[in-house]
């Protein structure tokens, strides 16, 4: 059975400051792994995706991939109001398995002014 | 470009009704994904479709069913409804090794 765990918050930053959004996982195999938000009431949008171990960035956004540790973060940086959105981990198999990702139950973050 | 687009917005429905919903991919994309999302649980995986052929399918009683037309679009439905199937249904599309789903806006299902 493959597992995404989150911490399902809500996890609360004031303005300005940097949100540390943490998955694990429990397939070892995994090697895709996406972070969408998700605004209430609105359908998940992908925001990054990191394969390779380290850090990737776009803007204020921070993926961080420890495959040995079998986790997965996202950092927000200047956080702002409008970031307050559940982030939901997904995490996938390589082509040849079963190539649906799995997703975690979401962190809710809220960023207060 | 149009992104994917689903409907109807939201569907009311008697327990042991049919309920059936649609999809329509983004243009060029072939694989539809269905998921399930209950309030308070995650994105829980349905059925998957690629090229007309129903590719994977989650651990969901067979009442849950569907199909992808020529033109890919897509159609879920469920039979005998219940109660625990209220819930928001998203469908997805992707394309080759395009990272990542684009979700439609989804379906509200309320079974009464």
């Amino acid at each position: 059975q493959k597992e995404v765990e989150q911490n399902s918050g809500p996890l609360s930053v004031p303005e300005g400051a940097i949100a540390s959004l943490n998955c694990t996982y429990s397939d070892q195999g995994s090697q895709s792994f996406f972070w969408y938000r998700q605004y209430s009431g609105k359908s998940p949008e992908l925001i990054m995706f990191i394969y390779s171990n380290g850090d990737k960035e776009d803007g204020r956004f921070t993926a961080q991939l420890n495959k040995a540790s079998q986790y997965v973060s996202l950092l927000i940086r200047d956080s702002q109001p409008s970031d307050s959105a559940t982030y939901l981990c997904a995490v996938q198999n390589p082509p040849g398995g079963s190539y649906i990702p799995t997703f975690g139950r979401g962190t809710s973050l809220i960023v207060h002014p | 470009e149009a992104g994917v687009t689903q409907s109807p917005t939201h569907l009311i429905k008697t327990r042991g009704q049919q309920a059936t919903l649609r999809c329509s991919p983004i243009s060029g994309h072939t694989s539809v994904y269905w998921y399930q999302q209950a309030l308070g649980l995650g994105l829980q995986f349905l059925l998957w479709y690629d090229e007309g052929e129903e590719r994977n399918r989650g651990n969901f009683p067979p009442r849950f069913s569907g199909r992808q037309f020529p033109n890919y679009s897509s159609e879920l439905n469920v039979n005998a409804l219940e109660l625990e199937d209220s819930a928001l249904y998203l469908c997805a599309s992707s394309f080759g090794g395009d990272p990542g789903y684009t979700f439609g806006s989804g379906t509200r299902l309320t079974v009464v």
